[in-house]
């Protein structure tokens, strides 16, 4: 069964330091999502990606944040410069429509943690 | 916001009984999801509701939504060990590109 998969399990990183978080959606769909979860929080929506540009992105997602699709098969997330309160379980995710309307894939998580 | 907003935010239940979780959002929707994430893992969807429907089966699982009250349930029934998770309602934002997801409930299924 297709899945999303997602690079690293796990980041460590320093605050101010750039990081790469890397997805592979699943082949055939057509939008992919990022998301956050705090620990012990809700799932937040970060961004939304269609047709190689951002369709939607909510207050968090701001200027220290890109998203990428470099290739037919790769998306990814940059966090320019880490705060702390960067700290979280980030989850990609990925549907043949419009999420508002069909299911979406989530990737298993890249836990980043900021010291 | 059409956010859900999940009740309770923990049950506790033993196995083989049957766990009932309630979500409640705010503005008109046009189907309602349900997903589950296990401690540490990612969500995995169990079923999508549209709003023209009032009930819907997916194997143990049983979801209703009354779009009068604005609210939905996910019902387990003869729950087990394994249906230990965090479950979560999800409904779509204004655009309709993404999900809102609400706090979750925090199932707990003991022996």
């Amino acid at each position: 069964e297709p899945e999303v998969t997602q690079t690293p399990s796990h980041q460590v990183t320093q605050m101010g330091q750039e990081v790469i978080l890397r997805c592979v959606p699943i082949s055939n769909h057509l939008y992919f999502y990022w998301y956050r979860q705090i620990l012990g929080q809700k799932v937040e929506f970060l961004v939304s990606f269609y047709n190689n540009e951002i369709s939607e992105k909510s207050e968090i997602f701001d200027d220290q944040f890109s998203v990428e699709r470099p290739d037919g098969s790769n998306f990814t997330l940059k966090i320019r410069s880490t705060k702390l309160e960067d700290s979280a379980m980030y989850f990609c995710a990925s549907t043949a429509g419009l999420a508002g309307y069909n299911e979406q894939f989530f990737g298993p998580g890249t836990r980043l943690t900021v010291l | 916001s059409q956010q859900g907003e999940e009740d309770p935010q923990a049950l506790s239940i033993q196995e083989g009984e049957n766990a009932t979780m309630n979500c409640s959002y705010k503005t008109s929707i046009n189907n309602l999801q349900w997903y589950r994430q296990n401690s540490g893992r990612g969500l995995v969807h169990l079923i999508l509701i549209r709003s023209n429907e009032r009930e819907k089966h997916s194997g143990r699982l049983r979801v209703t939504l009354d779009t009068s009250k604005k609210s939905s349930s996910l019902l387990i029934t003869a729950s087990r060990a394994a249906d230990t998770a965090s479950y979560f309602c999800a409904t779509p934002r204004d655009s309709g590109y993404a999900l809102n997801f609400g706090k979750g409930t925090s199932l707990l299924v003991t022996p």
